[in-house]
């Protein structure tokens, strides 16, 4: 078991720029969350999936933001037209359907200048 | 909806001191109950959980026990160390069947030798 994993861990980018974030959870696990965290406050949820189906999002989510899970296997959070406002650090989780237990991966830091 | 309200931090302690990390929440019935600690640089981690009522969850030296009648799930530690300065989460399942997590603001240790 790897745990979950994020590529890049961190990511600087200008402002109007796209970025992609890709996260890669526990292989055994359906389900797969993204939520931001800003300095000095807890993780936002943002938007999860079970299996490939995207069943929630947050109404933090606006519609410069997408995250797609193809084979209900790894997932990317794409951010269009980026705003010094996203900049925050990007969590996906992962856990198994009959639990709330979800694991975390290291994060993705976005800077937008 | 179900929220969840932690302590003002930063809590700043001696080695060996005793912890307390106040965590009340809000929720429809009784949801599973959650610690998360994040280490400088790193991402989340489980630290321990209750799963009903009266439930102790416990790990590492850490306790917190889940009291329905003072709506809390306070983490305590009876001796820290120097390791143990990190930043604390509480955390619980939103309202629904989404699977998301609710956390705190967070509460930053830092244990002085």
């Amino acid at each position: 078991d790897t745990g979950v994993s994020q590529d890049p861990r961190h990511k600087i980018t200008k402002r109007g720029q796209n970025v992609t974030f890709r996260c890669d959870p526990i292989s055994e696990h359906n389900r797969l969350y993204w939520y931001r965290q800003t300095l000095g406050q807890g993780p936002e949820f943002l938007t999860y999936f079970q299996n490939e189906a995207q069943l929630e999002k947050s109404r933090l989510l606006s519609d410069r933001f997408s995250a797609e899970r193809p084979k209900g296997s790894f997932s990317t959070l794409e951010i269009q037209r980026t705003e010094q406002g996203d900049s925050a650090m990007y969590l996906c989780a992962s856990s198994q359907s009959n639990t709330y237990e979800q694991y975390f991966g290291p994060g993705t830091r976005l800077t937008v200048t | 909806g179900n929220s969840v309200t932690q302590m003002e931090g930063p809590v700043t302690l001696s080695e060996e001191a005793f912890l307390t990390i106040n965590c009340t929440y809000t929720a429809t019935g009784y949801p599973s109950l959650f610690w998360y600690v994040q280490y400088p640089g790193e991402g989340l981690q489980l630290l321990l959980k209750a799963t009903k009522a009266d439930d102790k969850g416990s790990n590492k030296g850490f306790e917190a026990t889940y009291r329905k009648e003072t709506t809390s799930f306070h983490l305590e530690k009876g001796s820290v160390q120097v390791s143990d300065s990190a930043v604390y989460f509480c955390a619980l399942p939103g309202s629904g069947n989404t699977g998301k997590l609710i956390f705190g603001q967070g509460t930053t240790l830092q244990v002085k030798p």
